[in-house]
């Protein structure tokens, strides 16, 4: 069965960068792109972009464009998101998740919180 | 402000049945499938609804989901204590090129 799995809860300060690792199995990782999600306290789903897990081309939402860099590593079948220039307002818990066929978004990670505070 | 537009709340008894809309445009709704998505706290998003108004294996068929021009709507029937929760819905957007989701209903069982 799918699973996707993701590091554990980061505290960083203002302008640092935080790195969230998702490691998926239970399917073929370059079969499929992984996307990236966030959810700020009381608000709602935010999709930030997603990664080709096979060619490592990544598509950006506009918002996070520059400040948002998604990578993956096929030898161990694992999606990275790194946001940099940390601010409190990226205070969020951040999801994985992948597609299946063409349902659109249907697996997902049990999240990660990032908190930005000094 | 999100791209498809959802009201913040909704209610219902149990037993009854309630919906929520989903409004966008003609590069997303207009255009593409919607899903749906339930959220209970401090959980990952749970798949309810996908291609407009399938549903994945082991959701109850209290849910059901339709859509029509750039507009969808989420059906839960039977209402219970348990479908308390927030939804979301969510749709390929071409001129953003990237995935959209509504802003989330909350939804409370009186």
């Amino acid at each position: 069965q799918v699973q996707l799995v993701q590091s554990g809860a980061e505290v960083k300060q203002p302008g640092a960068s935080v790195k969230v690792a998702c490691k998926a199995s239970g399917y073929t990782f370059t079969g499929y792109y992984m996307h990236w999600v966030r959810q700020a306290p009381g608000q709602g789903l935010e999709w930030m972009g997603w990664i080709n897990a096979n060619s490592g081309g990544a598509n950006y939402a506009q918002k996070f464009q520059g400040r948002v860099t998604m990578t993956r590593d096929t030898s161990i079948s694992t999606a990275y998101m790194e946001v940099n220039r940390l601010r409190a307002d990226d205070t969020a818990v951040y999801y994985c998740a992948r597609d299946r066929d063409n349902w659109g978004i249907t697996y997902w990670g049990q999240g990660t919180l990032v908190t930005v505070s000094s | 402000q999100s791209v498809l537009t959802q009201p913040p709340s909704a209610s219902g008894t149990p037993g009854q049945r309630v919906t929520i809309s989903c409004s966008g445009s003609s590069s997303n709704i207009g255009s593409k499938t919607v899903n749906w998505y339930q959220k209970l706290p401090g959980t990952a998003p749970k798949l309810l609804i996908h291609t407009n108004n399938q549903r994945p294996s082991g959701v109850p068929d209290r849910f059901s989901g339709s859509k029509s021009g750039t507009s969808a709507s989420l059906a839960i029937s039977g209402l219970q204590s348990e479908d308390e929760a927030d939804y979301y819905c969510a749709a390929w957007d071409d001129s953003l090129n990237g995935v959209v989701f509504g802003g989330g209903t909350k939804l409370t069982v009186l």
